[in-house]
């Protein structure tokens, strides 16, 4: 079946600890993205990538970083300048079409907490 | 900033009503999104519904899109059970989604 994978579902990080976040799709979808999720908001977006070496800042991006080196995978990387990092973290991705109308299709997060 | 801001915050019904929330937002966009999200999952697309677009089906979903008012609403009807969840409207601005803080929805049996 085709989807989003992360991993892992639960992630405790320790001050001045980077952490990465795995994020793997197999619907061959170009565009990617990152969203972070805190409780009773909204998603914010993080990072998104709409080809291969390739990506962009979203609205939170200070304390994060991505790399987009193959098309099926778009790491989180949580950095220690991050410092309010709990949060539940979504990824998603979707086909990039020419109206630029297409729905995003979700993982089912990685939950990141501060030890 | 949030563009989409969802109306009720939460809203808590019966098996077999009908659950309406609405959704408004600031600036203009290319299309307006409706999501699911049940608790401690990912998000679940339901509907997208283009700029020149005013109305939409899809099983028991209907959403209206108003561009001169800047809101949409969706509307589930005969809910059930498994409807319980969190519902997020998102507005695309060239393929940027920004998301409204949600409608929490519980139904009851």
């Amino acid at each position: 079946d085709g989807g989003i994978t992360q991993s892992p579902k639960y992630l405790f990080r320790k001050e001045g600890q980077n952490v990465t976040l795995s994020c793997e799709q197999n619907l061959n979808h170009d565009a990617m993205y990152w969203y972070r999720q805190d409780p009773g908001q909204g998603l914010r977006l993080i990072y998104y990538s709409q080809i291969v070496n390739d990506f962009q800042k979203g609205d939170i991006a200070e304390g994060y970083s991505v790399s987009r080196e193959k098309k099926e995978s778009f790491p989180l990387t949580v950095t220690s300048a991050q410092k309010n990092p709990t949060a539940f973290y979504l990824c998603a991705s979707s086909i990039v079409g020419q109206a630029w109308g297409q729905p995003q299709h979700f993982g089912d997060g990685t939950r990141l907490s501060i030890l | 900033s949030q563009q989409g801001e969802e109306d009720p915050q939460a809203l808590s019904i019966q098996e077999g009503e009908n659950a309406t929330m609405n959704c408004s937002y600031k600036t203009s966009i290319n299309n307006l999104q409706w999501y699911r999200q049940n608790s401690g999952r990912g998000l679940v697309h339901l509907i997208l519904i283009r700029s020149n677009e005013r109305e939409k089906h899809s099983g028991r979903l209907r959403v209206t899109l108003d561009t001169s008012k800047k809101s949409s609403s969706l509307l589930i009807t005969a809910s059930r059970a498994a409807d319980t969840a969190s519902y997020f409207c998102a507005t695309d601005s060239w393929g940027k989604l920004q998301f409204g803080a949600g409608t929490q929805v519980v139904v009851t049996p």
